[in-house]
């Protein structure tokens, strides 16, 4: 089993329209989270950090399920420039330093 | 302020070659992690370079191996190609001192394709 998981999607939505993802990890010793975006062909950044209370950042909020290792986004009021992969990523204590990374869920946000 | 830099961003190599890829980190980090991106996956760890040593290793054979010189940059050289090495090679810089789980910045990607 993947430590991180994702449905790959693809995602077709409208302009406009409200999409969630979602993601599981395995390993209950998790200690951070993150959604990262990546466009075609470019690297991973962050789109931002994922807290136990929950954050939103603009049209984005992230939740965090600690007792389920359940995490999500949503991103509302969806805009053409939203068109990307989305990569859930878990730092657990047994991995140390390293980041893992789910498979990526691909948004495709159309007019 | 330069993100994290990595060069060249394309390359091909044959079966058998080895190939070193390179890596300089964002103005301020010590630290650099390298990952793989085959197509349609996420990237893999593959190891972190801290204070000039391998901090940490992913599930990569030996024929993966890095450096990081006295200037942070660092270097993955990869031995005896095989056509499952075709990847994208992500440099990810970030400050050591912070801990795990810190952001990391990405460098635009080596794509390398091995025929």
């Amino acid at each position: 089993r993947k430590e991180v998981e994702q449905d790959p999607g693809p995602f077709n939505v409208p302009e406009g329209a409200t999409v969630a993802f979602n993601c599981t990890y395995s390993n209950s010793a998790s200690q951070s989270f993150f959604w990262y975006r990546q466009d075609c062909r470019k690297e991973p950044k962050l789109l931002m950090s994922v807290y136990s209370s929950g954050n939103e950042d603009g049209r984005f909020t992230a939740q965090l399920n600690r007792a389920s290792q359940y995490i999500s986004l949503l991103i509302r009021d969806s805009k053409l420039s939203d068109s990307a992969t989305y990569l859930c990523v878990v730092n657990a204590i047994r991995s140390g330093y390293a980041l893992n990374f789910g498979k990526g869920t691909s948004l495709l946000v159309t007019p | 302020d330069a993100g994290v830099t990595q060069s060249p961003t394309h390359l091909i190599k044959t079966r058998g070659q080895q190939v070193t890829l390179r890596c300089s980190p964002k103005s301020g980090h010590d630290t650099v992690s390298w990952y793989q991106q085959a197509l349609g996956q996420g990237p893999q760890f593959i190891f972190q370079y801290y204070e000039e040593e391998e901090r940490q290793r992913g599930n990569f054979p030996d024929r993966f191996s890095g450096h990081q010189f006295p200037n942070y940059s660092s270097e993955l050289n990869v031995n005896a190609l095989l056509l499952g090495d075709s990847a994208l090679y992500l440099c990810a810089s970030s400050a050591g001192t912070e801990g795990a789980g810190t952001e990391a910045f990405f460098g635009q990607g080596t794509r390398l394709t091995v025929v």
